[in-house]
């Protein structure tokens, strides 16, 4: 596709389920981040992949959240035992990895309602 | 640690007229990045304008310029000739020179369009 998408778009859990969010960055990119956006604030950076590898999941705030990218392209954002302080957005960028190009393209994002 | 701060949660402007919006930012570092965000309603997070803290020259991007004060760590955005499609929430981020690395964003600031 020409841009980051991620699925689903809208997720409404009840507190103690376990969900699965998906991102599908930019073809070719090397690098992919994972952030939070709570109502009314900016995005917060949870966790960052170069290719396959997570380089820093400093920002995860739990260990209920997990991510992965095993191949290097597609990353799944899983949190478990859902609980309402995770309702959020989170969002999804990607980027190429190269001197001078800093550029992260975001997807449209997840809405993560909890209740 | 790095912060971003954006004092106006909101602002308002009429449509043809020019509007500015403050950032401060607060880093040891001594080079890095500084974006602005755009955010409509539909949550696709779109880059505005970009600038490289080792260029003295101020960024423009057609209708939109920054104020770049390294020294007092101030990151303005000015938007002239504002348009309806201009009116959602801008966001100021901050990005340390080592390249694609997590992004720190403000809280943004709501800009609603006058017709």
């Amino acid at each position: 596709g020409a841009g980051v998408s991620q699925s689903p778009r809208y997720k409404v859990a009840k507190r103690g389920q376990d969900v699965a969010l998906r991102c599908d960055p930019i073809s070719g990119h090397v690098s992919l981040f994972w952030y939070q956006q709570a109502l009314g604030q900016g995005p917060e950076f949870l966790t960052y992949f170069q290719n396959e590898a997570q380089l820093d999941k400093s920002g995860l705030p739990s260990d209920r959240f997990f991510a992965e990218r095993p191949e290097g392209s597609v990353s799944t954002l899983k949190i478990q035992r859902t609980q309402q302080e995770d309702s959020a957005v989170y969002l999804c960028a990607s980027s190429l990895r190269g001197l001078g190009n800093y550029e992260q393209y975001f997807g449209p994002g997840t809405r993560l309602t909890v209740t | 640690a790095q912060t971003v701060t954006q004092s106006q949660p909101e602002m308002s402007v009429q449509e043809a007229e020019t509007v500015t919006l403050s950032c401060t930012y607060d880093t040891s570092e001594s080079d890095y990045y500084l974006f602005w965000y755009k955010q409509p309603p539909s949550r696709q997070m779109i880059l505005v304008i970009r600038q490289e803290a080792y260029k003295q020259q101020n960024a423009t991007e057609n209708r939109f310029s920054v104020n770049f004060q390294k020294a007092a760590k101030s990151f303005s955005l000015k938007i002239s000739d504002s348009q309806l499609g201009d009116a959602a929430m801008y966001f100021c981020a901050y990005s340390p020179y080592s390249g694609n690395t997590p992004l720190v964003f403000g809280k943004g600031t709501r800009l609603s369009v006058i017709a």
